[in-house]
């Protein structure tokens, strides 16, 4: 099963506005990453957030980490059309190789 | 210096046929992933290469699917008599040390179409 579900699945805003995705996992980890991903093809790397943080910022970006509630969230401010893509988060537990969740496809419209 | 590159970035095979899948990853990145992606969903787990450790094959989702990687480098995905259902986007990925601990950067991927 899925260890990262996304929530929601479909996100539709302004440009403008700002974004929040979710995701939640089960077990244990030393490592949360958030992912986007570009008309189906390769992914791109936005931020990773350890297991003793709690928040971490990347320009536009905001992460939170919720270890006690198995949660995570990715907050984009300020939105542009350019932010329209697939958001996935993932999974890390320090040897394993990550596990990523079904994505939140995000659309930004002008 | 270069990105992860895979290679074809499009294939199409007819049902039974063998293909395989290249993967050069970046220069000196230990730790070679190959996951697959069906429309609309997310990532599935193939198969993790890990310096010269085992490689674990945990992911793959039957004895048709195989991947060997040569000299520590490049990558090969085999898919033998392949069926209708192999038909998705398989992308590989690099990172430096350790899986799960660190930032994966992703190739293109391949789409790979069964008729």
């Amino acid at each position: 099963s899925q260890q990262g579900e996304e929530d929601p699945q479909a996100l539709s805003i302004q440009e403008g506005e700002n974004a929040t995705m979710n995701c939640s996992y089960k077990t244990s980890i030393n490592n949360l990453q958030w992912y986007r991903q570009n008309s189906g093809r390769g992914l791109v790397h936005l931020i990773l957030i350890r297991s003793n943080e709690r928040e971490k910022h990347s320009g536009r970006l905001r992460v939170t980490l919720d270890t006690s509630k198995k949660s995570s969230s990715l907050l984009i401010t300020a939105s542009r059309a350019a932010d329209t893509a697939s958001y996935f988060c993932a999974t890390g537990s320090g040897y394993s190789t990550l596990t990523f969740g079904k994505g939140t496809m995000l659309l930004v419209s002008p | 210096g270069a990105g992860v590159s895979q290679s074809p970035s499009n294939k199409v095979t007819e049902k039974g046929k063998d293909v395989e899948l290249r993967c050069d990853p970046i220069s000196g990145h230990t730790a070679l992933y190959w996951y697959r992606q069906s429309l609309g969903q997310g990532l599935e787990f193939l198969i993790y290469f890990q310096g010269n450790s085992a490689p674990d094959k945990s992911g793959l989702p039957s004895d048709r699917f195989s991947a060997e990687r040569t000299g520590g480098s490049v990558s090969t995905l085999t898919i033998q008599r392949t069926q209708q259902e192999d038909s998705a986007v398989y992308l590989c990925a690099s990172s430096k040390g350790l899986a799960g601990g660190n930032e994966q950067f992703f190739g293109p991927g391949t789409r790979l179409t069964v008729l």
